[in-house]
């Protein structure tokens, strides 16, 4: 069975710029999470998505959105980047969101914002 | 919110070596645990977890019980080889917001040596 799918893998973008990233569950998933994963920071949750509706959010500022599609796939925007915005971009999906489901990770989108 | 301690690495040992990463964490109510592990390159994957006290997760040769009392789910192996070298995280899940929400900690580095 084909693993959480994240694109791209790799992004190089320019400051002021913004950024689309792509997340596709495991079929039958129907919860997504992005988090963002940096050498200072380490793991920060995002947020999470369940059904289309965003379900929690964490604590970053209004230029990191999200959406999720009725065929479970999620994006990530993040507009006016800024070169703090340089990390690796994780994306988790569940079968459900109740407590203790395990969550499958993909690969991630390394961002690297010049 | 929930927070994590987990120790310091890098932790280097010796094929063969007796392994422990400890972990200690903060929440409301009694969460869900979580060890995962990150290959070089890779995202997460799930290690093992535990969802109620005195439950042992175990997978891989690797141990962790979860502990009410001393708030820890501290990780063991007994002879590591060089293909466990990765970052471990511990991770309680908890209720948040709408949802329920993984909480990271630093992560530990292991470098297994011959």
């Amino acid at each position: 069975k084909a693993g959480v799918t994240q694109t791209p893998r790799y992004l190089i973008k320019t400051r002021g710029q913004q950024v689309t990233l792509s997340c596709s569950p495991i079929s039958g998933h129907r919860s997504v999470s992005w988090y963002q994963q940096t050498p200072g920071q380490g793991l920060q949750f995002l947020f999470e998505y369940f059904s289309e509706t965003q379900r929690n959010k964490g604590n970053f500022p209004g230029r990191f959105s999200g959406r999720q599609f009725s065929n479970s796939r999620s994006e990530m925007n993040v507009s006016t980047l800024e070169l703090g915005d340089s990390a690796l971009y994780l994306c988790a999906s569940r079968r459900e969101f109740t407590e203790g489901t395990e969550a499958f990770f993909g690969q991630g989108t390394r961002l690297t914002v010049v | 919110g929930d927070s994590v301690t987990q120790m310091e690495g890098p932790v280097t040992l010796s094929e063969e070596a007796f392994l422990t990463i400890n972990c200690t964490y903060t929440a409301t109510g009694y969460p869900s645990l979580f060890w995962y592990v990150q290959y070089p390159g890779e995202g997460l994957q799930l290690l093992l977890k535990a969802t109620k006290a005195d439950d042992k997760g175990s997978n891989k040769g690797f141990e962790a019980t979860y502990r009410k009392e001393t708030t820890s789910f501290h990780l063991e192996k007994g002879s590591v080889q060089v293909s466990d070298s990765a970052v471990y995280f511990c991770a309680p899940e908890g209720p948040s917001g709408g949802g329920n929400k993984l909480t990271f900690g630093t992560g530990t580095q292991l470098k297994v040596e011959l």
